[in-house]
């Protein structure tokens, strides 16, 4: 049971590339997300889905772009990375949106470095 | 928006000491769901506990409790028995019954273990 897969493990970038982080989940899960976690900060909200086709906005979205086109992935894409977008990314997903006491089930993150 | 507050940023137990991690929230609602995660160095988050808001019963999860305060909005975590094992940052999370496609994380507390 693979649960939640993100890759890369690890990305540097340049001011002004693009990249996307890939997420996949094999449980089925309707909720997907994507955190950024920076130091004395924790976890903030970037995109969200409840399920293929949905997306909306989290606490954090500027600079950032999400698609689901299909249950199983959650791909985030930097357009045009800045400096600001240094940080630990972590993909994430439930079983369902309804249900909130169900927990999140966390991928391995990515660190990425903007210079 | 709910806030998570952790204010103690490092904490360190001696092996087999039981120690406490502090955590509280800022709502206006009635209805909402509370979280304790583990990060080890490996990066992976993992869910340690939860709780129910509507619940007066502390949750337990063998040597890990929770304080649960819903008036003082207080929610701590209690390691008993601390482990090697047990060294990693801890989050609290908050996840309302209302508006649940959004997790508040708290800025996460480093707990050591002295052998």
């Amino acid at each position: 049971n693979a649960g939640v897969t993100q890759t890369p493990k690890f990305q540097v970038l340049k001011t002004g590339q693009s990249m996307t982080l890939q997420c996949a989940q094999d449980m089925n899960h309707e909720y997907m997300s994507w955190y950024r976690q920076d130091p004395g900060m924790g976890l903030r909200l970037i995109h969200y889905s409840v399920g293929a086709g949905i997306t909306d906005q989290g606490e954090v979205p500027n600079g950032y772009n999400v698609s689901r086109s299909t249950t199983e992935d959650f791909p985030l894409r930097l357009l045009s990375a800045a400096p600001s977008q240094t940080s630990v990314y972590f993909c994430a997903s439930s079983y369902s949106w309804a249900a909130p006491n169900s927990p999140l089930h966390f991928g391995n993150g990515t660190r990425l470095t903007v210079t | 928006a709910q806030t998570v507050t952790q204010s103690q940023p490092e904490m360190s137990v001696q092996e087999a000491e039981t120690v406490t991690l502090s955590c509280t929230y800022d709502t206006s609602e009635s209805d909402y769901y509370l979280f304790w995660y583990k990060q080890p160095p490996s990066r992976q988050m993992i869910l340690v506990i939860r709780q129910e808001a509507y619940k007066q019963q502390n949750a337990t999860e063998n040597r890990f409790s929770v304080n649960f305060q819903k008036a003082a909005k207080s929610f701590s975590l209690k390691i008993s028995d601390s482990q090697l094992g047990d060294a990693a940052m801890y989050f609290c999370a908050y996840r309302s019954a209302d508006n649940n496609n959004d997790m508040r994380f708290g800025a996460g507390t480093r707990l050591t273990v002295k052998p």
